[in-house]
């Protein structure tokens, strides 16, 4: 069975920093592409940053460049968002996904995990 | 950048019926990066219908996908209680990246 299990979110005060978590199992990570999609409150889904299959290309939407950085640990079947300089606007439910190599779609999904930034 | 738009922004339906939805792309994408998902309150996104017309693993054969170029629709052809949720199509450019519709909600009529 295909689980991806996100962990480290919470709330946060505007400014500061958070790194989120995702274990994977059930799948051949390291064959697929990995990425974050949010989630405001009472909006849309928006894709955040994704990472090739063994973390040598990442992109990321222009919303979070430099503030946001992407990584994975295939030996720990990991991946990881490091967010920095937090802002209200990024509160938001967190989800980790994945796709396929070169699929560009998102084939398996976790739960999601709830970022709040306020003060 | 790409835009995608999905009409309507609700829809209320009774079970058994048959709907389809519409996503319409800025400028023209390819067929083989547009995908639709359905998403209800609290749960993970699922992946329905990939590269425009593929179901993905385990989705009935009432889902369907069609179009191509700037158009694109998913037809369930006869609706069950599980099907209300929200769907949203998505596409991959590499000029644009990824991008998501504001999503489409099903309501039971």
């Amino acid at each position: 069975e295909v689980q991806l299990v996100e962990s480290g979110g919470g709330l946060v005060q505007p400014g500061r920093s958070l790194r989120l978590s995702c274990a994977a199992s059930g799948f051949i990570f390291h064959n697929y592409a990995m990425h974050w999609v949010r989630q405001a409150p009472g909006k849309g889904l928006e894709w955040v940053s994704g990472i090739n299959y063994n973390g040598g290309h990442i992109d990321q939407a222009d919303s979070v460049k430099g503030r946001f950085t992407i990584s994975r640990d295939n030996a720990k079947n990991s991946l990881y968002l490091q967010m920095n300089s937090l802002a209200p606007e990024d509160t938001a439910f967190y989800y980790c996904t994945g796709g396929p190599t070169l699929s560009y779609r998102f084939d398996y999904w976790g739960q999601g995990i709830l970022v709040t930034v306020s003060s | 950048e790409i835009v995608l738009t999905q009409s309507p922004g609700t829809l209320s339906l009774s079970p058994g019926e048959r709907v389809t939805l519409s996503c319409r792309a800025s400028q023209s994408i390819s067929s083989s990066y547009l995908a639709w998902y359905q998403h209800k309150p609290g749960q993970a996104p699922r992946l329905l219908v990939y590269a425009t017309s593929s179901r993905a693993t385990g989705i009935p054969d009432r889902f369907s996908g069609g179009g191509s170029g700037t158009d694109f629709t998913l037809t369930i052809s006869r609706l069950e209680p599980e099907d209300f949720a929200v769907y949203y199509c998505q596409q991959y450019s590499s000029s644009s990246l990824y991008t998501f519709g504001p999503g489409t909600k099903l309501e039971i009529k």
